[in-house]
């Protein structure tokens, strides 16, 4: 069946330092991949939207890439500040059925 | 803001009791979307609406329903309410019917059933 993995432990990093997070999808092939951040009781935001011809999308401190042979998106934040602190959830998709999300990576920057 | 509403906010209930949750997506939008999110779990995806139309459902429970009207606010109608439903219970919108394209959530509304 259809695995989205997201590493579950919590990433501690500094502020100013590059956060990398890791998606990781088995059983399937994503035409899209999407990006979301989600801050606690409250509804995910849409962050980024990356599709199976574009290896690297880049938005403002954001960067993500989308590795199909690996079946793998990573999710880089740059310049980390403590407002990044959140969870992050991917979702790669079909573009057949309704999306599905991993269980998502939470973010702690240190001041 | 998103410009997806949801309502109520909060909902406290007794288990057996049936509710109603109702989301109205962004303008535009003619997907909705339905998810519930226990404690400490990922989203879990119920139902999808396009157009008044079910599209694609997911890990719904036969006591939950959905239905989107004319106007394209959708309601959820959750019956003989376990513990276990206590949840936030998300809607979202999007433009598409297959989710391609990037979903706008709701602030939701949290059930406690007890």
């Amino acid at each position: 069946s259809q695995k989205i993995e997201q590493n579950s432990e919590a990433l501690n990093i500094q502020e100013g330092k590059t956060a990398t997070l890791t998606c990781n999808y088995t059983n399937y092939s994503p035409a899209y991949l999407q990006w979301y951040r989600q801050d606690p009781g409250r509804g995910p935001v849409f962050l980024l939207l990356i599709r199976e011809n574009e290896k690297e999308k880049r938005k403002e401190r954001l960067k993500v890439t989308f590795d199909t042979t690996l079946k793998q998106s990573l999710f880089h934040i740059t310049a980390s500040q403590p407002a990044d602190s959140a969870t992050y959830l991917c979702a790669p998709h079909t573009g057949r059925r309704a999306l599905t999300f991993g269980s998502g990576t939470r973010l702690q920057v240190q001041p | 803001d998103s410009g997806v509403t949801q309502t109520p906010k909060h909902l406290i209930t007794a288990t057996g009791q049936r509710v109603t949750l109702r989301c109205s997506p962004r303008s535009g939008d003619l997907s909705v979307y339905w998810y519930q999110q226990s404690l400490d779990q990922g989203l879990q995806f119920l139902i999808q609406y396009y157009n008044g139309e079910e599209r694609a459902k997911g890990n719904i429970l036969e006591r939950f329903s959905a239905q989107q009207f004319p106007d394209l606010h959708s309601e959820l109608n959750l019956s003989s309410l376990e513990l276990g439903d206590s949840a936030l219970y998300f809607c979202a919108s999007s433009v598409d019917p297959v989710g391609s394209y990037e979903q706008y959530f709701g602030p939701g509304t949290r059930l406690t059933v007890t």
